[in-house]
């Protein structure tokens, strides 16, 4: 089936530093990616969507200066978090749509620690 | 009111029960229902996916999907310990591309 690969799984970074998280879609095209944002115990929360080649749609209250999103081709996009500070800290997950299949494809998540 | 709603549990069965799953949602265009595994601090996995009304099987998992009453199920026989774990339900509209999430379901299955 087809695997949606997130790196890293985890990172611990001090505060005001920025981190960037990398999914890569393995054996087909994503040319959308989903971001969520999962606290514990709690649902996805959906953060953005991004579109290979076009500007990424913020959901309403997440800062789009501090979630940089970028989609450069159909087989990876990223989100950096930017001047990360503590409340950051969280889990990211990525997903994707594959073509044709009604179901969509989750990265591993990453759980993103600021100190 | 949010457009899917789950009880978020915890809901904790005994090895071998039969397990059931529940979803109501509010939004009338939802056409694709889905059902996601979740495994501590790990990315959901894609259960079941069924497309408007009716059952679908395969293997110790059924999903169901009652439009008239806008009620999302999912069946587990026989019920293992590896099947601990939060269960998402999910659903989206014909062309919209975005998903909407209850809040999962934590599933414990005592040996």
């Amino acid at each position: 089936g087809a695997v949606v690969s997130q790196h890293p799984s985890r990172v611990i970074c001090k505060s005001g530093t920025s981190v960037k998280i990398e999914c890569r879609s393995l054996d087909f095209q994503a040319t959308t990616m989903f971001w969520y944002r999962q606290f514990p115990k709690q649902s996805l929360m959906l953060m953005a969507t991004s579109n290979e080649g076009s500007k990424a749609t913020y959901e309403q209250g997440v800062e789009k200066d501090k979630f940089l999103i970028n989609h450069a081709s159909l087989t990876l996009s990223t989100l950096t978090v930017t001047s990360a500070h503590p409340e950051d800290s969280s889990f990211y997950i990525c997903s994707a749509p594959e073509g044709g299949h009604y179901g969509y494809t989750f990265g591993s998540g990453t759980r993103l620690t600021v100190v | 009111q949010k457009e899917v709603e789950q009880d978020p549990g915890p809901l904790s069965v005994p090895e071998g029960a039969i397990v059931s799953l529940n979803c109501t949602y509010s939004n009338s265009a939802f056409q694709y229902f889905m059902w996601y595994r979740q495994y501590s601090r790990k990315g959901p996995e894609l259960l079941m996916y069924t497309y408007s009304s009716g059952n679908k099987e395969d293997g110790r998992f059924t999903a169901q999907v009652d439009k008239s009453s806008k009620y999302i199920s999912l069946f587990i026989r026989d019920s293992q310990p590896s099947d601990s774990a939060t269960y998402l339900c999910g659903s989206r509209a014909f062309g919209n591309e975005k998903l909407t999430f209850g809040t999962g379901t934590r599933l414990t299955i005592i040996p």
